[in-house]
């Protein structure tokens, strides 16, 4: 079973607002990763987790938090978005991090107003 | 940037075997090859991966040349379903790799009635 799961699968906010993404996965996996997929773009990595602890943050603002409280759910928190940050937000998760293949959930899609 | 490079679109008849290339003239000794998928607002999903061997499953077959500057996916009977963005990423085994997934543009694969 590579099984990811995230929620919601559509989110509407408007930017004053406050949310939550969550992603879980019950493989045993030790590394988990948000990625940011713009509309007819590629994914863009933004946080890697490594047993629950924060490895990479490829240079993402503040409004993004994310949160590992434990290896098998990782959360993204959105604060004070902008309308541009709308895209498909995808978790992947690996058994390690680094070199074994990364199973991906199904996004959420996130429209800012 | 992706080290990859492959054509934007590619169409295919149902049935048939869809073969799509992919160049990575500039692989290093200690990178393999992935294939993704990603069907229409989902999640990529795994296909498969190789280093110099070719390497088949029950999805897919990956032919990688001697060189391995480069290396074909070849999916024997297409469908419908099939119809999706295909990227084909090398991805480094060993302390380099920081679990950051790079993807390029993709081919988009059109099955076709």
């Amino acid at each position: 079973d590579t099984e990811v799961t995230q929620t919601p699968k559509h989110l509407v906010m408007g930017m004053t607002n406050k949310k939550s993404l969550k992603c879980e996965q019950h493989m045993g996996h030790r590394a988990m990763y948000w990625y940011k997929q713009k509309a007819k773009k590629p994914p863009e990595l933004m946080f890697v987790y490594s047993y629950e602890k924060l490895s990479i943050n490829e240079s993402v603002p503040s409004r993004f938090s994310p949160e590992c409280p434990n290896s098998s759910l990782l959360n993204l928190h959105l604060h004070a978005l902008q309308p541009e940050d709308s895209a498909l937000y995808l978790c992947a998760s690996s058994q390690e991090r680094g070199e074994d293949t990364q199973y991906f959930g199904p996004g959420t899609r996130l429209t800012v107003l | 940037d992706a080290k990859t490079t492959q054509p934007p679109s590619m169409d295919c008849a149902e049935g048939r075997a869809a073969n799509l290339p992919c160049n990575h003239s500039t692989i290093s000794g200690n990178e393999y090859v992935y294939w993704y998928r990603q069907i229409h607002s989902q999640g990529p999903q795994y296909i498969i991966h190789g280093l110099k061997n070719n390497e088949t499953n029950e999805m897919a077959s990956l032919i990688i040349t001697e060189d391995r500057k480069s290396s074909t996916l070849i999916l024997p009977h297409a469908t419908l379903r099939d119809t999706a963005v295909y990227y084909c990423i090398v991805w480094p085994h060993g302390s380099s790799n920081t679990g950051k997934l790079i993807f390029g543009q993709g081919t988009t694969l059109q099955v076709k009635p």
